[in-house]
């Protein structure tokens, strides 16, 4: 596909639970970032990867955060013992990493911790 | 610590009239400002962009206005549309935008009457 591409685009799991949200960034683009968006707020910051390396995960609210690139291209954040306050949309963004080059971002998954 | 504030909340324009958004910001570092509009079930997607060099960047009905000494910028939409209600973040980044996590106002809600 031409966009950045997110699944699932909605995932509910229970308090304590572990997911896992899955970004297929836009094919040849080095640098990749999460977000986290809360409802009727703008996107906050998470972490950037550029290839496999992870370069800045200093917005990461807790230890229970954790993401991964292992080969450069798809990325997958993962959340371990779900809180009802990780509720948000997750949002991933790519970007070839060139001056002025913008990020672009996928249509996120909606995170819902009952 | 807020380091992008976006005024006002909401806004509401009547068709053809001129959408104006403001925001302010506080790291000096800070040299790429892109401004995204987000749908409701989407993702950011970026309107345009500016660098600290230029006062003023227009692409077609979109311009954008920039004091540097102000640390302010604003986003002007002429001849508002239906079309164009949707929510308005402003954004900046100190490298450029593809290498380093963006910083989001909260954003402005907008709808254009009819």
């Amino acid at each position: 596909g031409a966009g950045v591409s997110q699944s699932p685009r909605y995932k509910v799991a229970k308090r304590g639970q572990d997911v896992a949200l899955r970004c297929d960034p836009i094919s040849g683009h080095v640098s990749l970032f999460w977000y986290q968006q809360a409802l009727g707020q703008g996107p906050e910051f998470l972490t950037y990867f550029q290839n496999e390396a992870q370069l800045d995960k200093s917005g990461l609210p807790s230890d229970r955060f954790f993401a991964e690139r292992p080969e450069g291209s798809v990325s997958t954040l993962k959340i371990q013992r779900t809180q009802q306050e990780d509720s948000a949309v997750y949002l991933c963004a790519s970007s070839s990493r060139e001056t002025d080059q913008p990020q672009h971002f996928g249509d996120g998954t909606r995170l819902s911790i009952l | 610590q807020q380091q992008v504030k976006q005024s006002p909340q909401s806004l509401i324009v009547q068709k053809g009239g001129i959408s104006i958004i403001n925001c302010a910001y506080e790291n000096t570092a800070f040299d790429y400002f892109p401004w995204y509009q987000q749908f409701p079930g989407k993702g950011p997607a970026l309107l345009i962009a500016i660098r600290p060099d230029v006062s003023e960047k227009k692409e077609g009905r979109f311009t954008i206005s920039f004091n540097k000494s102000a640390k302010q910028f604003s986003l002007h939409i002429m001849d508002s549309q239906p079309g164009d209600s949707a929510t308005y973040f402003c954004a900046a980044s100190s490298s450029g935008g593809g290498a380093d996590g963006l910083t989001f106002g909260k954003g402005t809600h907008l709808i254009i009457q009819p």
